[in-house]
């Protein structure tokens, strides 16, 4: 059973577009996150919900629109696509200030 | 406001031989501390975290890691490097600043050599 699944794995697009990134978790956690993964690999926090509560939001454009529709799903839209919005992202479940679970990544490149 | 430093940006071990990945990380209060393990392609995997307690804790894959509080660190070992190893390994700090936070290190990447 996978505990943090996110689709599409892959996601190629032209700059100007509108796209999605949905994620699930079935580990019944409470928060959940969406990370941006740059090509240096480095790890960057956007997002985190709590029981669908938006609870941290970082310096991110507000392009990004993350949504909570219950608490075993956080979906991320994109408006507007740009290229350095080339990345890989992550979602993430935790309970409380426990370890967080990793879902596999959505490779995002905009052309 | 809370920082990890991953001092070495990639290292190289033999196979067999002995690790130690730096992780140095500021936060005034007592951190929750982590450290996470990416595979090629893959997301990351928790190998191990400091709460509280025995400074020196035990995680899965035969790694271990040692709190120092006087010398802000949250270094990783393992004592025979197995090929499988190669991967990039996240420290982190958690904190709970108005919703629970992790801050990631930059990451140190690890070539195992035959």
């Amino acid at each position: 059973d996978t505990a943090v699944s996110q689709t599409p794995k892959y996601l190629v697009t032209q700059m100007g577009n509108d796209k999605s990134i949905k994620c699930e978790q079935n580990l019944g956690h409470d928060t959940m996150y969406w990370y941006k993964q740059d090509s240096k690999k480095f790890l960057k926090i956007m997002f985190s919900y709590n029981n669908k509560e938006l609870i941290i939001n970082e310096t991110v454009p507000n392009r990004f629109s993350p949504k909570s529709p219950d608490k075993a799903h956080l979906n991320l839209h994109i408006n507007s696509l740009e290229l350095g919005d080339s990345a890989v992202y992550f979602c993430a479940s935790s309970q409380d200030v426990e370890e967080q679970f990793f879902g596999p990544g959505t490779r995002l490149t905009v052309l | 406001a809370q920082s990890v430093t991953q001092p070495d940006i990639h290292i190289t071990v033999s196979e067999g031989a002995s690790l130690e990945l730096r992780c140095n990380y500021s936060y005034g209060a007592t951190p929750y501390l982590f450290w996470y393990v990416q595979s090629p392609g893959q997301g990351l995997q928790l190998l191990l975290k400091y709460f509280s307690g025995d400074t020196l804790v035990q995680g899965i894959k035969g790694f271990e890691a040692e709190f120092k509080r006087s010398q802000s660190s949250f270094n990783l070992r393992k004592p025979s490097v197995h090929w499988s190893d190669a991967a990039e390994y996240f420290c982190a700090v958690g904190a709970n600043t108005g919703g629970f936070k992790t801050i990631f290190g930059a990451g140190t990447r690890l070539f195992v050599k035959a």
